[in-house]
């Protein structure tokens, strides 16, 4: 069965820190997203990875950065989290051409403090 | 500007009966039409597309939709609803020449058995 598996599936950190939300996917994916999803607000996409090494900003990508190294990982970090960052972040993958999500991991739920 | 609409927060059906869940939208080129379901507490799958072709698509579980272009709409239906259908529904849209999905803000669907 394909998987997107994200690290925590909840996490609790202070303003300020420096949070990383790790993803991986097992199907061999050339895309991955990040979205955040707010109640009312759907899904807001944050990056958008078609390549190891390549990146596109998403809506808001604003206090966010991604890292991806590898073809099956894709990292979000927070470079210093504040409490407007408080949401469910939601990992997802797809092949090649098929530049909207197929797959997604069952989201993390950060609190930040 | 491209945008998806989903003009009811929650849709109450009881089981057995038809349901229909109604999206509209707004794009500049030919548009590509998504829907995807989210079961509570979990990440979102993807149910089924429209990208060209027959105006009625055939998804997952059961689900169909039809692309109607004069209306601007890709209302998700299902001709008997099932109690484990209750979940949270999301339409999405972008055009041809862009990968960037636009999001409704989502629709509760609640079957009452």
């Amino acid at each position: 069965d394909v998987k997107v598996t994200q690290s925590s599936r909840y996490l609790v950190k202070r303003t300020g820190e420096k949070v990383f939300l790790e993803c991986v996917q097992d199907m061999d994916h050339e895309n991955m997203f990040w979205y955040r999803q707010d109640p009312g607000l759907g899904l807001r996409l944050i990056y958008f990875s078609y390549d190891v090494k390549m990146k596109e900003k998403g809506d808001i990508p604003e206090g966010y950065s991604v890292s991806r190294e590898k073809k099956e990982r894709f990292s979000l970090i927070l470079e210093s989290a504040s409490t407007n960052q408080t949401s469910m972040y939601l990992c997802a993958s797809s092949f090649g051409q098929e530049y909207q999500p197929q797959h997604f991991g069952d989201g993390t739920r950060l609190s930040i403090l | 500007a491209q945008s998806v609409a989903q003009p009811e927060d929650q849709v109450n059906v009881a089981e057995g009966n038809p349901l229909t869940v109604k999206c509209t939208y707004s794009v500049s080129g030919n548009p590509y039409l998504f829907w995807y379901v989210q079961y509570p507490n979990r990440g979102l799958q993807f149910l089924l597309k429209y990208i060209t072709g027959d105006n009625l698509v055939k998804g997952s579980y059961g689900f169909e939709a039809e692309f109607n272009k004069s209306q601007t709409s890709f209302h998700l239906k299902k001709p008997s609803a099932l109690v484990s259908d209750s979940a949270l529904y999301f339409c999405a849209v972008r055009d041809g020449s862009n990968y960037q999905l636009i999001w409704g803000a989502g629709t509760k669907l609640i079957i009452k058995p």
